[in-house]
């Protein structure tokens, strides 16, 4: 049972142009949300992170937005770079302990 | 600088061989998490740790353990019952965000 689903794979944008990527999310207990970067053969980073209590949260070229009636989040990533190529993971923090519950991940490509 | 170590960076394992992927942090976390990471699946909670000398299965749990003797360290042996071993292995530490390792990729030979 997938609590945090990404349904694209792949996202390929223009450089400079906004990259939007998409998670949705099962368990209406999640009350905070985390998006990682991965780039091939290294651990994911940390980007940006939302609370339940909020619906915008931005850091730069940054943006999550969070839907709780629809239980969806998004990353808005303006304008985008090609070092912004790397695979993205949302992540949902459960109700037990601080475990995370990690997508599929979105792989994003952005050309020059 | 605080951080989470992983060793080694590539690891062959022999069929029918157990293997242990090294963790340590100096973070000062209390919890510690192992995942795998397969093509297209995503990242795999194996293994986690919320306390020194305890420790939880996590959703693939079957043909690994782990021990938690320490608090910086959070060792995981794949056993010969891990009938698909070859991945790549992250060790985390945290808990309302995660500082991840570099990884292990593990390949069976």
């Amino acid at each position: 049972d997938q609590q945090v689903k990404q349904n694209s794979p792949s996202l390929s944008v223009q450089e400079g142009r906004i990259s939007i990527l998409n998670c949705d999310y099962t368990n209406s207990m999640f009350d905070y949300f985390l998006w990682y970067k991965k780039y091939p053969a290294e651990g994911p980073t940390f980007l940006i992170s939302i609370s339940s209590i909020k619906d915008k949260n931005e850091d730069g070229r940054f943006t999550v937005f969070l839907n709780k009636s629809a239980k969806h989040l998004s990353l808005h990533i303006v304008p985008s770079q090609p070092g912004d190529s790397a695979v993205y993971f949302c992540a949902a923090k459960g109700n037990q302990g601080g475990k995370l519950i990690f997508g599929q991940g979105t792989e994003l490509s952005v050309k020059p | 600088d605080g951080g989470i170590t992983q060793s080694p960076k590539y690891l062959f394992r022999k069929e029918g061989q157990n293997v242990t992927l090294s963790c340590e942090q100096n973070l000062n976390h209390d919890a510690m998490y192992w995942y795998r990471q397969d093509p297209g699946q995503g990242l795999r909670l194996i293994y986690y740790s919320q306390i020194v000398n305890d420790f939880q299965k996590g959703d693939i749990a079957e043909g690994y353990s782990v021990s938690r003797e320490k608090k910086e360290s959070f060792p995981l042996t794949v056993t010969s019952a891990q009938k698909n071993p070859t991945a790549f292995y992250l060790c985390a530490s945290g808990f309302y965000g995660y500082t991840f390792g570099s990884g292990t990729r593990l390949t069976v030979v």
